[in-house]
C-alpha cells in the first residue's frame, strides 16, 4: 500500500526549543516528493518544506529542516527556536510525478511559552 | 497572485439536501484536487483533475458525489443527497501539474449535516 504514516498523534515544545516530527512512507517509485504542510486553526494548508527524492542533500527553510533517509523511507522534520505560532498540525505528505498527493494522519504540535 | 479561492467557507444543510462546493484555483494552475479532511485526520484525495479531465477519481463515491470542471478554470463539487456522515472540511488544491505535485490549498469549506 502507497501509505504515510505519522507516529506522533500529538508533540509538545517549549518556545525558543527544537522538535522533531516524524514521518514514514511506503512507496515503489523511485522518483516522487516529500513535504510538510502546516494547518492552523484557520484551516489553511501552507507549505512549510518540500524534498525531492532524487536530492540526498536535506532541505532547509530558515527554522524548519528535514531528515530524509531515502532508504529508510523516513522524513523527519525539525523546527528550530519555536515559536507560538508554530502551534498548527503538520502534516507529512508523499507526491509522485503523476501528480498524486497523499497525507499522513497528522501531528498536532503545541507551543509552550 | 491570488491563492485559491473556495465557497462557502461554512455550511449547514439537513440530510438528504443537496451542496455545492465552489473552487477557483490559482491562475495557470492546471492540476485541480478536491480533498475530503475528517476531523482530526489527514486530507484524503476525493478527485483530481489535469484540466478538464478527471484523471484519479477512484475514491469518489459516485452514486452521491459529482464533480466537474468546466473549461478548465473553475470546479465545483457536489453532494446529492447529502448524509450525516458526509460532515467534515472539503479542501480543494492546486498544482502547475507536469512533475512537480506542490499543491496550494484553499482555505476549505466546513460542512455540517444535520
Amino acid at each position: 500500500a502507497q501509505t504515510v504514516t505519522q507516529s506522533q498523534p500529538e508533540m509538545s515544545v517549549q518556545e525558543a526549543e527544537t522538535v522533531t516530527l516524524s514521518c514514514t512512507y511506503d512507496t515503489s517509485e523511485s522518483d516522487y516528493y516529500l513535504f510538510w504542510y502546516k494547518q492552523p486553526p484557520s484551516r489553511q494548508m501552507i507549505l512549510v518544506i518540500r524534498q525531492e527524492a532524487y536530492k540526498q542533500q536535506n532541505a532547509t527553510e530558515n527554522r524548519f529542516s528535514v531528515n530524509f533517509q531515502k532508504a529508510a523511507k523516513s522524513f523527519s522534520l525539525k523546527i528550530s527556536d519555536s515559536q507560538l505560532g508554530d502551534a498548527a498540525m503538520y502534516f507529512c505528505a508523499r507526491g509522485n510525478q503523476g501528480g498524486k498527493l497523499i497525507f499522513g494522519q497528522g501531528t498536532e504540535l503545541s507551543v509552550k511559552p | 497572485e491570488a491563492g485559491v479561492v473556495q465557497s462557502p467557507r461554512y455550511k449547514i444543510i439537513e440530510k438528504k439536501q443537496p451542496v455545492a462546493f465552489w473552487c477557483n484555483p490559482i491562475s495557470g494552475h492546471n492540476t485541480l484536487y478536491w480533498y475530503l479532511q475528517n476531523l482530526g485526520q489527514g486530507p484524503e484525495l476525493l478527485i483530481r483533475y489535469e484540466n478538464e479531465e478527471a484523471v484519479d477519481d477512484s475514491q469518489l463515491p459516485k452514486d452521491r458525489f459529482s464533480a466537474e470542471r468546466l473549461k478548465g478554470v473553475d470546479s465545483t463539487l457536489k453532494i446529492q443527497p447529502a448524509e450525516l456522515g458526509d460532515s467534515a472540511v472539503y479542501l480543494c488544491a492546486s498544482s502547475r501539474g507536469g512533475r512537480v505535485t506542490e499543491a496550494f490549498f484553499g482555505q476549505g469549506t466546513r460542512l455540517t449535516v444535520v
